[in-house]
């Protein structure tokens, strides 16, 4: 299934360095989101985007920026990696908004650990 | 806040047990899916859900949306450990956004 993929699939960063996770899709998707998953808490959105240049916070965004300046890419940004945003990052992306009646296509996810 | 609770967190039985998984809210929404998700992997979409009291069959696998569209099922029949995984359900509010539960955790044993 491609048509979405993560990169890199893992890393380990230190504390206080920048990391960038890259969301890559072929589909042509409006929608793309940003979630991260963590043992407890399930899937909480970071950030998600409804178009290029236009993206809005989710409910777990501090610590973290994205950008999407063409349709396919969307980059999610820790401006200083901390030890609670030690993760796995999941990329999806849906053919239209309100998720009605479309489903969420996710990549494979990034773990993410910061030492 | 959690706004969609699944129960039970965990579940392990023996294949060709059946079992039942629900998710429930507070909240109205206007669509309910379903996920499973294997062990270093995304998400995969099973189903969605969109009429109060709709029943979807996928297999071995019962979907229903509560008539209040607050809540929801999934019933497995005769589990097999191919449906190991865990499952996911996320609610549509009429926004960009889906919210999602907590999950329930499957084990089937052969």
């Amino acid at each position: 299934d491609a048509g979405i993929t993560q990169s890199p699939r893992h890393k380990v960063t230190e504390t206080g360095t920048p990391v960038t996770l890259r969301c890559h899709q072929t589909e042509n998707h409006r929608y793309m989101y940003w979630y991260r998953q963590d043992p407890g808490h399930g899937l909480r959105l970071i950030h998600y985007s409804y178009g290029v240049k236009d993206t809005d916070k989710g409910e777990v965004s501090d610590g973290y920026s994205v950008s999407r300046s063409k349709t396919e890419d969307f980059l999610l940004t820790l401006e200083s990696a901390t030890s609670s945003q030690t993760s796995v990052y999941f990329c999806a992306i849906s053919d239209m908004g309100q998720g009605k009646a479309y489903g969420y296509t996710f990549g494979s996810g990034t773990r993410l650990t910061v030492v | 806040t959690q706004l969609l609770e699944q129960s039970p967190q965990f579940l392990s039985i023996q294949e060709g047990e059946n079992l039942t998984v629900y998710c429930n809210s507070s909240s109205v929404f206007s669509s309910l899916q379903w996920y499973r998700q294997e062990p270093g992997e995304g998400p995969v979409l099973l189903v969605t859900v969109v009429t109060g009291g709709e029943v979807k069959k996928l297999k071995r696998l019962t979907f229903q949306f509560g008539d209040a569209r607050k809540d929801s099922s999934l019933h497995i029949t005769a589990a097999q450990t191919g449906d190991t995984g865990l499952y996911l359900c996320a609610g549509a509010k009429n926004t960009d956004k889906l919210i999602f539960g907590t999950g329930t955790r499957l084990q089937v044993f052969p």
